[in-house]
C-alpha cells in the first residue's frame, strides 16, 4: 500500500490561510471516513489535530478545519500563528488487509 | 491523564531482536485497539501493526509481517512489540497510540513519546 501523497512543504505568513492536501485512492481516503491529520513539532509525538474527515478534538483551535472531496481530503489552517510551524501528516483506513495508511508528510513553514 | 509510555527501544545488529513495551495509563485498556506506528530518521509516519482490545485479532504492515508480534497484557495494561530478525529499514522511532475508535470514526489518540530502535552493526 503506497502512502498517501502530500505536498513535502507549504508556507505562509502569520495571519494567512494554508491549504495542505492529501491524496489517496478510491481505496482508502476516497472510500473512509476515518481520515485523521496530525501534528508533530520536531522531536516530538504527533498529536490529532482533526479526525472523521472534519471534526476538531477538544482543545484544538477552530483555526484547523478539514474537508474531503473524492480520494482527496485538504487540511486548512486560518490565521496562521508562528506556534503552527510544524510536520502535518494525514492517515485513511485502508480496509482489513491493508489497514492503515499514512501520507508522506508536509513541513509548514511560517514566514 | 491519558498517558503512553514506550520502552525497550536501543541498539541491535542486524538479525537481532528486541522487545518494546507501552505502559498505559487513565484509561480503560481492555477497551481499546492499540497500534505501533514507526518513524524512520527524518522520513514520515508508518504504521507497523495493530492488535484488538482482547488480543484475538492483530494484523501487521507488510514490510514486518513474519518477524513482528504484536500482543498485550491487559491485567498489566502494557502492549508490546516483539521484533525479530532485524533489518537497518527497520531503524526508527516506535510510537505506541491508542486506537481511539466509535461507530463513526477511528483515529490515534493519544501517543507515546516513541522510543528509538537502531539496527547497526
Amino acid at each position: 500500500q503506497s502512502a498517501l501523497t502530500q505536498p513535502a512543504s507549504v508556507s505562509g505568513s502569520p495571519g494567512q490561510s494554508i491549504t495542505i492536501s492529501c491524496t489517496g485512492t478510491s481505496s482508502d481516503v476516497g472510500s473512509s471516513n476515518f481520515v485523521s491529520w496530525y501534528q508533530q513539532h520536531p522531536g516530538k509525538a504527533p498529536k490529532l489535530m482533526i479526525y472523521e474527515v472534519s471534526k476538531r478534538p477538544s482543545g484544538v483551535s477552530n483555526r484547523f478545519s478539514a474537508f474531503k472531496s473524492g480520494n482527496t481530503a485538504s487540511l486548512t489552517i486560518s490565521g496562521l500563528q508562528a506556534e503552527d510551524e510544524a510536520d502535518y501528516y494525514c492517515c485513511s483506513y485502508a480496509g482489513s488487509s491493508t489497514s492503515w495508511v499514512f501520507g508522506g508528510g508536509t513541513k509548514l513553514t511560517v514566514l | 491523564e491519558v498517558q503512553l509510555v514506550e520502552s525497550g527501544g536501543g541498539l541491535v545488529q542486524p538479525g537481532g531482536s528486541l522487545r518494546l513495551s507501552c505502559a498505559a495509563s487513565g484509561f480503560t485498556f481492555n477497551n481499546y485497539w492499540m497500534h505501533w506506528v514507526r518513524q524512520a530518521p527524518g522520513k514520515g509516519l508508518v504504521w507497523v501493526s495493530r492488535i484488538k482490545s482482547d488480543g484475538t485479532t492483530t494484523a501487521y504492515a507488510g514490510s514486518v509481517k513474519g518477524r513482528f508480534t504484536i500482543s498485550r497484557d491487559n491485567a498489566k495494561n502494557t502492549l508490546y512489540l516483539q521484533m525479530n530478525s532485524l533489518r537497518a529499514e527497520d531503524t526508527a522511532v516506535y510510537y505506541c497510540a491508542r486506537g481511539d475508535c466509535s461507530g463513526t470514526s477511528c483515529q490515534f489518540d493519544p501517543w507515546g513519546q516513541g522510543t528509538l530502535v537502531t539496527v547497526s552493526s
